[in-house]
């Protein structure tokens, strides 16, 4: 069946400093989304990739989604207090509708 | 247009009892998604419907939880004889009648706690 790995797990930043997290599927994808979730919120979409190598940029984040489909990356420039939260990306597989979220990283920044 | 509705948002059954969690999707939506989340930990798909069909319930554990879309009204999951490991948040999401390569728009969940 389909894996999914997302490190790091926790990440712990000065406010200002940069922050990413990667995901890694063990097939093949037909798109990966990347969601938001604050302590104690709900999960909030922030993003969807579709074409090998697609870069998409929303103001300080940059997601990638690499040449064979099979990891994605979320990029955040220079960190903000609002950015805390956990980052999850949800992979759909190629021919079905298994969903799979990797476990999150949670980003906390120091002010 | 209103958003992903839930309730209860909290509800707390003893050991044995019903929980009924219910999801009102956003208008319009017809895909429905319920999801697990123990504390600290990810989101857990557990099965997948559109309306009165289960498209997906390979999430979902054998025993004691079924889920349904009617042709009117909310979707329900519904958790028979809970036990200690059922605490959860269980948090639905809706999609557009174009399909489920979508974004997902969450409810606030509901916060399961069994005594």
């Amino acid at each position: 069946g389909q894996q999914v790995m997302q490190i790091p797990q926790y990440q712990h930043v000065q406010e200002g400093e940069d922050f990413t997290t990667y995901c890694n599927s063990s097939t093949t994808l037909s798109n990966i989304q990347w969601y938001k979730q604050r302590p104690g919120g709900h999960p909030v979409f922030l993003i969807q990739l579709v074409k090998s190598g697609e870069v998409k940029k929303q103001k300080r984040l940059t997601f990638q989604f690499g040449e064979a489909k099979k990891n994605s990356s979320l990029h955040i420039t220079a960190t903000q207090t609002t950015d805390v939260g956990t980052y999850f990306c949800l992979l759909r597989g190629g021919s079905n509708y298994k969903l799979t979220f990797g476990k999150g990283t949670l980003l906390t920044v120091n002010p | 247009n209103a958003g992903v509705m839930q309730n209860p948002r909290h509800l707390v059954r003893r050991r044995g009892q019903e929980a009924r969690l219910r999801c009102s999707p956003m208008k319009g939506h017809s895909h429905v998604y319920w999801y697990r989340q123990l504390p600290e930990e990810g989101l857990k798909f557990m099965v997948y419907l559109q309306k009165e069909n289960i498209i997906d319930e390979s999430g979902m554990p054998k025993e004691r939880f079924s889920a349904e879309f009617p042709k009117e009204g909310p979707s329900i999951l519904r958790i028979q004889q809970v036990v200690r490991g059922d605490s959860a948040a269980y948090f639905c999401a809706s999609s557009p009648p174009t399909g489920p390569s979508y974004e997902q728009y969450f409810g606030p969940g509901t916060r399961l706690t069994v005594t």
